[in-house]
């Protein structure tokens, strides 16, 4: 079954760049999008279409992606973008699916 | 503003069945495909079932097909999942998702409605 790969911990200091990856063969041809989750509260967008930022979303959210991996970059972290992140994209290679990525939880300390 | 609200949830036994429903504002509901994602206690997003804007086409993750039926009533603008021969595993907070249809990304989330499976 289509699987999306992703560290369960990331770790950075106030103002560093954090780095945050998903691996999955299909992304080649599908697109990525990213959601943040803070505890306690439902998911929010940051990121979709691979690297396109929703109005609202900081600038420092950022995404990219190439060959089999999207990462999401956030650039100079703040004590408040400490949450889960989520990658999601879809699969239709037999029947079609959608597929979230098992979550990153962001550490900013 | 976009607002989506779930309601419907609860307790219920192994082998029940349970309606969710989701009523949307904000937005032109029958412009957009629909989705149900949940979530069970202490773990990661589970896509769950999406739906096209006019409800012809749906589909469903292998754990629920055949048990759950997701289904819309753009006259109402409400989203439904009707859930029947629930597990323990199917219990999860249930989030409403503005999108989530092909490839168009989930824009916006309910605030999720906890069902519990459980005798």
């Amino acid at each position: 079954s289509y699987e999306l790969t992703q560290p369960p911990s990331v770790s950075v200091s106030p103002g560093q760049t954090a780095r945050i990856t998903c691996s999955g063969d299909a992304l080649p041809k599908k697109y990525a999008s990213w959601y943040q989750q803070k505890s306690g509260q439902a998911p929010v967008l940051v990121i979709y279409e691979d690297s396109k930022r929703p109005s609202g979303i900081p600038e420092r959210f950022s995404g990219s992606s190439s060959g089999t991996g999207a990462t999401l970059t956030v650039i100079g972290a703040q004590v408040e973008d400490e949450a889960d992140y989520y990658c999601y994209s879809t699969d239709s290679s037999v029947n079609y699916r959608g597929v979230f990525g098992g979550g990153t939880k962001l550490y900013v300390l | 503003e976009v607002q989506l609200l779930e309601s419907g949830g609860g307790l219920v036994q192994p082998g029940g069945s349970l309606r969710l429903s989701c009523g949307a504002s904000g937005f032109t509901f029958s412009d957009y495909g629909m989705s149900w994602v949940r979530q069970a206690p202490g773990k990661g997003l589970e896509w769950v079932s999406a739906i096209s804007r006019s409800g012809a086409t749906t589909y469903y993750v292998d754990s629920v097909k055949g048990r759950f039926t997701i289904s819309r009533d753009n006259s109402k603008n409400t989203l439904y999942v009707q859930m029947k021969s629930l597990r323990v595993e199917d219990t999860a907070v249930y989030y409403c998702a503005k999108g989530g249809f092909r490839e168009s990304p989930f824009d916006y989330w309910g605030q999720g409605i906890l069902v519990t499976v459980s005798s």
